[in-house]
């Protein structure tokens, strides 16, 4: 079967760093995205991780770890904008579909 | 480029009535993938296709729902009998084949079945 675990709700503080965790159980494995969605919104695309290890874009950073089935989605200098929904989602390597996780709704204080 | 392009925005139906909705992924994008999402949860898998085959439905897809891809190209989702249940974003997402392609996602469908 397909599970996808992400705390339901963060908050943190403007200029802050915040760490949104991610396990997943799934039957194949073929990459693993996270995506944000802003509220009413549709997802965009964040980061990719297909090998462990931290991949690294401007203040956002993704690591992964196949053998744990774990992912975080690591957020640094927060800013008001980044209060939003963030997804984490695998592709599975039989149907090449992505499952989804429920979404971390993370709230960003001034 | 001009992004995946879904119409209607927002539909709003009687229970009992079908809806059709229409999904026009990037053009070069020959993976093309139908989602639900209700509010405060993540995107469900309902069916993708590649080029025109469906390659892939969920055990969710009940028999009301049916989509196509006829020409390869834009795709469209018929819900039949529409039930309140039915009520949700519908997203349509499309996606080159290759590893590591991530999913394009449209502004989606806002169905509301009174």
């Amino acid at each position: 079967g397909q599970n996808i675990d992400q705390p339901t709700e963060m908050t943190a503080t403007e200029g802050a760093i915040v760490q949104i965790n991610c396990t997943y159980q799934t039957s194949g494995f073929n990459g693993l995205f996270w995506y944000q969605q802003h509220a009413g919104e549709a997802p965009t695309f964040l980061s990719y991780n297909v090998l462990d290890g931290l991949e690294e874009k401007g203040r956002f950073s993704s690591f992964l770890s196949r053998s744990k089935g774990y992912s975080y989605l690591l957020l640094k200098e927060l800013q008001m904008k980044d209060s939003a929904s963030y997804l984490c989602a695998v592709r599975d390597n039989y149907g090449q579909n992505f499952v989804f996780g429920p979404g971390t709704r993370l709230s960003v204080l001034p | 480029d001009t992004g995946v392009s879904q119409n209607p925005r927002h539909k709003i139906t009687k229970r009992g009535q079908n809806v059709t909705f229409r999904c026009d992924p990037i053009s070069e994008h020959n993976r093309l993938y139908w989602y639900r999402q209700t509010l405060g949860q993540g995107p469900e898998f309902l069916t993708y296709f590649q080029n025109e085959a469906q390659l892939e439905k969920s055990r969710l897809l009940s028999d009301r729902f049916s989509a196509e891809r006829p020409k390869g190209s834009f795709s469209t989702l018929e819900i039949q009998r529409t039930e309140q249940g039915d009520s949700a974003m519908y997203l349509c997402a499309s996606s080159l084949v290759e590893v590591g392609s991530p999913l394009h996602f449209g502004n989606g469908t806002r169905l509301t079945v009174t």
